[in-house]
């Protein structure tokens, strides 16, 4: 049963600190997407990956967030220095592709800064 | 570019009543259109997707949509709704010949009693 994978499903984590979360896609989706999700804001695009390039981070706060695909079977979204207001889910999906197939999300990593 | 507004963000009813969840959406061209679920503490999963062909969509757990280009609607429904149905539900779009990056709308949080 092919799935996304996401690592770690819980951090709780300080202020200041580091985070990294990672995404391992369905083998042979082209396409992954970083989302966030809270109460306030709903489901929002971060970043989009096609076959492996960046195409889309507008909705990324460039100056703590980074997002990277070092091969095609690793996403990493990264957080540095973590703020409080970070504190949220944050879903990584993956998909082939193509306007008629939808996106399969992972359980997502809950991230509490503190 | 597409918008999906979703009419209501809580929908409470009793158990084994009938469910509308409503769904509307604007783009300047043709679309298509998904419904995914997302049950607590989980990523989303797809219930069911409009590419062409009959307007009626039957997707799991006995949820069904129609689409109404006239009305530019994507309504959920299930005749009888169980408490396991308990999640939020997110409607989302592509737009043909659009990027490959769906626009989900705010989610309606279904709320079954006993």
């Amino acid at each position: 049963d092919a799935r996304v994978t996401q690592t770690p499903r819980d951090k709780v984590t300080e202020m200041g600190q580091e985070v990294t979360m990672r995404c391992q896609p369905i083998l042979g989706h082209n396409t992954v997407f970083w989302y966030r999700q809270t109460m306030m804001q709903g489901l929002e695009l971060l970043a989009y990956f096609r076959n492996r390039a960046p195409l889309d981070d507008s909705g990324m706060p460039k100056d703590r967030f980074s997002a990277e695909m070092p091969d095609a079977t690793l996403a990493t979204l990264k957080i540095q220095p973590s703020e409080p207001r970070d504190s949220a889910v944050y879903f990584c999906a993956s998909g082939l592709g193509h306007l008629n197939t939808e996106a399969f999300f992972g359980q997502g990593t809950r991230l509490t800064v503190v | 570019a597409q918008s999906v507004t979703q009419l209501d963000s809580q929908v409470p009813v009793f158990e084994e009543a009938p469910v509308e969840l409503r769904c509307n959406y604007s783009s300047s061209v043709s679309v298509y259109l998904f419904w995914y679920v997302q049950y607590p503490n989980q990523g989303l999963q797809l219930l069911l997707k409009y590419l062409s062909g009959s307007t009626l969509v039957k997707g799991i757990n006995g949820f069904e949509a129609e689409f109404n280009k006239s009305q530019t609607s994507f309504h959920l429904r299930k005749p009888s709704v169980h408490i396991s149905d308990t999640a939020e539900y997110f409607c989302a779009v592509y737009a043909s010949g659009g990027s490959y990056i769906p626009t989900f709308g705010r989610g309606t949080s279904l709320i079954v009693h006993p």
